[in-house]
């Protein structure tokens, strides 16, 4: 049974660019969260996707955005990049958000 | 919003010995409480939970207890073990309809000395 797959694993971007990441959920789950975990810290929400649509948001600026698709996988968009976006972006499943989040392994991104 | 605090950031004990880690929160109306393990380079795994109409929840060594009046929950690792070394978070959150985020504390890096 695989669990919650995220991608690229790495990945190095210039300030100003856009990126994308990429979440697969643990089968039968269908919610999808994002959370920032700057170094040391602990994971931050950013937003939560259920039913293709935005359920809640963090405090995040609209630089963020995502998508969930029927499939229920999901995306993370960043325009506009910042040095201080770099951190680790993990995305957690559940069934119908009812807790029980599992992770994935994440995708650190790094902007130079 | 929700608000995490948690203590100590950082714990080093004797293997064999007992670990604890406290956390409060702010928002009384939060009613599910997590606990994740991270390893270095690792994703966060969750190890235990409970929500808050049970006031005390145990999984072989590690249980979890919640005191809703003074918004405190802890996590009580007995009989620590070497691999029992890593970063733990608490989490609170509050499940509704309109989305459930979890808030998370700052994190408690434990270390077990052999």
């Amino acid at each position: 049974d695989a669990g919650v797959t995220q991608s690229p694993t790495h990945l190095i971007k210039t300030r100003g660019q856009q990126v994308t990441l990429r979440c697969s959920p643990k089968s039968g789950h269908d919610t999808v969260s994002w959370y920032q975990q700057a170094l040391g810290q602990g994971p931050q929400f950013i937003f939560q996707y259920y039913e293709e649509e935005e359920r809640q948001r963090g405090n995040f600026p609209d630089r963020f955005s995502g998508h969930q698709f029927p499939n229920y996988s999901s995306e993370l968009n960043v325009n506009a990049l910042l040095l201080g976006d770099s951190a680790l972006y993990l995305c957690a499943s559940s069934f119908q958000g009812a807790g029980g989040y599992t992770f994935g392994s994440g995708t650190r991104l790094t902007v130079v | 919003g929700e608000n995490v605090e948690q203590h100590p950031s950082t714990l080093s004990v004797q293997e064999g010995d007992s670990a604890v880690i406290k956390c409060t929160y702010s928002d009384s109306a939060s009613n599910y409480f997590p606990w994740y393990k991270q390893e270095l380079g690792k994703r966060p795994q969750l190890i235990i939970d409970i929500r808050s109409n049970v006031g005390e929840k145990k999984d072989q060594r590690i249980a979890v207890t919640l005191n809703k009046t003074a918004k405190h929950f802890s996590l009580h690792i007995t009989e620590t073990q070497p691999e029992d070394s890593a970063v733990y978070f608490c989490a609170a959150s509050i499940s509704r309809a309109a989305g459930n985020k979890l808030t998370f504390g700052g994190g408690t890096r434990v270390l077990v000395k052999p």
